[in-house]
């Protein structure tokens, strides 16, 4: 069984400061690791994903993502925060064993807030 | 590349009634999958199709849930007799199995309110 969990449920930063989501998994596979981003009244957006090539996985608008097998981590961070980051993010697992349910796991979500 | 869309986009309905939804995924995906978000939580799986053949549905929460995908391409989500705890986001995704991993697009969702 797979399973996801996002370390903390609300991340404030301020503008133009670092960003770090924290996420660590459980797999019984060899997993693929996803960060989607939600803003309100809008579609999950994928940032980024990881396949098993590159450990440090570069997504859209700056994000980046490492995996870290001995830690089952893979958390999220951009080197400076922008207003326009301040949404709901979900760290997201999916075993892919080659048949069966493919279906994503999704973790609870981290709400980030962006301070002026 | 239209993206997913879903249809419609809010639904309010009384407890006991029957709702349907319908998801039209990106043209050239042929898995479609249906997920439920409620407040404060991340999407959860529910079932998914690759061209029409459903191949997961354990997961559909009771037997007033199911789902169809007749013709390949689109598909609709329906609940019969409603209750309020069925109010929530449903979610549509498609996806392209070409290699692993499956990534998944998502439509804006269909919000569903039972008073």
């Amino acid at each position: 069984a797979q399973s996801v969990t996002q370390l903390d449920s609300h991340v404030s930063v301020s503008e133009g400061t670092p960003v770090l989501l924290r996420c660590n998994y459980s797999s019984s596979y060899s997993p693929s690791l996803f960060w989607y981003v939600q803003h309100p009244n809008k579609g999950l957006q994928l940032l980024l994903k990881y396949t098993s090539a590159a450990t440090l996985v570069k997504g859209i608008n700056g994000f980046e993502a490492e995996f870290k097998k001995s830690e089952t981590s893979f958390h999220l961070t951009k080197p400076s925060a922008h207003m326009s980051d301040a949404a709901e993010y979900f760290c997201v697992v999916s075993d892919w064993t080659g048949g069966g349910a493919d279906g994503l796991t999704f973790g609870k979500g981290t709400h980030l807030i962006i301070q002026p | 590349d239209t993206g997913v869309s879903q249809d419609p986009r809010h639904k309010i309905t009384k407890r006991g009634q029957n709702v349907t939804f319908r998801c039209d995924p990106i043209s050239e995906h042929n898995r479609l999958y249906w997920y439920r978000q409620t407040l404060g939580q991340g999407p959860e799986f529910l079932t998914y199709f690759q061209n029409e053949a459903q191949l997961e549905k354990s997961r559909l929460l009771s037997d007033r849930f199911s789902a169809e995908r007749p013709k390949g391409s689109f598909s609709t989500l329906e609940i019969q007799r409603t209750e309020q705890g069925d109010s929530a986001m449903y979610l549509c995704a498609s996806s392209f199995r070409l290699a692993a991993p499956y990534e998944q697009y998502f439509g804006p969702g269909t919000r569903l309110t039972v008073t």
